[in-house]
């Protein structure tokens, strides 16, 4: 079982907005390590898309958005497209584990 | 621009010892940040195996550190993981990435990843 808690899929028609959750614990997220999303196309590596709960990376577009309250923290995908589908995976750190790097387990996007 | 190359065997026995090394281009390693390992099981999610500074100080997956070794080698400018006393759940792609000047901080870059069987 993965340290942070993702649902395994969601999916959205194109041009919807959807979110995808990534719940942790008082020993990683709710401790104040930050969240980063990556986003793996079927066949690649994965790529970063947020870091540091809400940041973008050069390149990549607005439609991606990331925040963190709590022990939780959400990615919004707004105007879905076809090339949105992908995996993506929350990353956090967690104190109970010696600072290791943790991930949650991933979530699907289907674009309907 | 940095790039990350894995190599080593696609294939390795169950009990023996999984090597791979990842070469480094664009960037000199001894130049500072974290060097990481990450796998993925087919089909199945990202779990971080460990990291290493260019001073060659290591952090291990607590899950998996007493079979692994990182190491350094500047002068190579390429990073390697042994993995001991490897089963069938050992099988994953294996990436290897580069993180920020603390160990916690975001993974900026990836490699392409090596898939690696352990079967008889």
């Amino acid at each position: 079982q993965s340290v942070l808690t993702q649902p395994p899929s969601v999916s959205g028609a194109p041009g919807q907005r959807v979110t995808i959750s990534c719940t942790g614990s008082s020993s990683n997220i709710g401790a104040g390590y930050d969240v980063q999303w990556y986003q793996q196309l079927p066949g690649t590596a994965p790529k970063l898309l947020i870091y540091d709960n809400r940041n973008r990376p050069s390149g990549v577009p607005d439609r991606f958005s990331g925040s963190k309250s709590g022990t939780s923290a959400s990615l919004a995908i707004t105007g879905l497209q076809a090339e949105d589908e992908a995996d993506y995976y929350c990353q956090s750190h967690d104190s109970s584990l010696s600072g290791s790097l943790v991930f949650g387990g991933g979530t699907k996007l289907t674009v309907l | 621009q940095v790039q990350l190359q894995e190599s080593g065997p696609g294939l390795v026995k169950p009990s023996d010892t999984l090597s791979l090394t990842c070469d480094v281009s664009g960037y000199s390693i001894s130049s500072g940040y974290y060097w990481a390992w990450i796998r993925q099981p087919p089909g199945k999610g990202l779990e971080w195996i460990g990291s290493i500074y260019h001073s060659g100080s290591t952090y291990h997956n607590p899950s998996l550190k007493s079979r692994v070794t990182i190491s350094v080698d500047t002068s190579k400018n390429h990073f390697s993981l042994n993995l001991g006393s490897v089963t069938a759940a050992d099988t994953a792609v294996y990436y290897c990435a580069r993180s920020g000047t603390a160990v916690i901080t975001p993974i900026t870059y990836w490699g392409q990843g090596a898939l690696v069987t352990v079967s008889s």
